[in-house]
């Protein structure tokens, strides 16, 4: 079973739009949560961490539920830039690496 | 933020040859640096583990006397692709590890921006 599942997507949304992607992990060990992003041929950039109260960073809204295991992210009016793949990272008590979900492609369309 | 530097951003060989990756904290020190390999539209894996003044701890699949990392000093960390073939053309992208409690939040790892390989 993979650490960290993300629906690949693609998203195709309007300029405009409102869009959440939704994560989960495995490990029930895991402390610390981040949303990267990254664009085509180029290397990941952090997005967020994501806080167990959740957190708001401007247009973007990341939530946890320890319980359920569930991380999410919410974009909301999409702009072009915005078009990039959304990876879910989940850092594991003890383990300095991260683990990475598959990415979700978000295009976001004029 | 915390700056990495990658290099070569690109390189294209021939099958059989070597290829030496420089990966370096330019504004920090490095305990711990990552190399991540990753295959058109998959994500990234993580290959090895490397810490400054000890042998890299490789992930399982990985061969570790093709894929030689050196993490000689705080601020720097090689990867060399040993007898390179085809199928080893893949984005290799290091990251680095500050330490917990250092810039802010902890395990937050800042990468290079990536070596794209073509092995002909």
């Amino acid at each position: 079973r993979k650490e960290v599942e993300q629906d690949p997507g693609p998203f195709n949304v309007p300029e405009g739009a409102t869009v959440a992607f939704n994560c989960t992990y495995s490990n029930s060990a895991s402390q610390s949560f981040f949303w990267y992003r990254q664009d085509c041929r180029k290397e990941p950039k952090l997005l967020m961490s994501v806080y167990s109260s959740g957190n708001e960073d401007g247009r973007f809204t990341a939530q946890l539920n320890r319980a359920s295991q569930y991380i999410s992210l919410l974009i909301r009016d999409s702009k072009l830039s915005d078009s990039a793949t959304y990876l879910c990272v989940v850092n594991i008590t003890g383990a300095n690496n991260l683990f990475f979900g598959t990415g979700t492609r978000l295009t976001v369309i004029p | 933020g915390a700056v990495v530097s990658q290099h070569p951003s690109w390189v294209i060989c021939k099958s059989g040859t070597s290829v030496k990756i420089e990966c370096r904290s330019l504004d920090f020190q490095a305990t711990t640096m990552f190399w991540y390999r990753q295959f058109p539209k998959q994500s990234l894996m993580l290959m090895a583990t490397s810490n400054e003044g000890s042998k890299a701890t490789y992930e399982q699949g990985v061969e570790k006397d093709k894929f030689l990392i050196n993490h000689a000093s705080l601020t720097l960390s090689t990867l060399t692709v040993t007898s390179a073939h085809p199928e080893d053309s893949s984005f290799y992208i290091c990251s680095a590890y500050p330490g917990q409690g250092v810039r802010g939040a902890k395990n937050i790892q800042y990468f290079g921006a990536g070596t794209r390989l073509s092995v002909l």
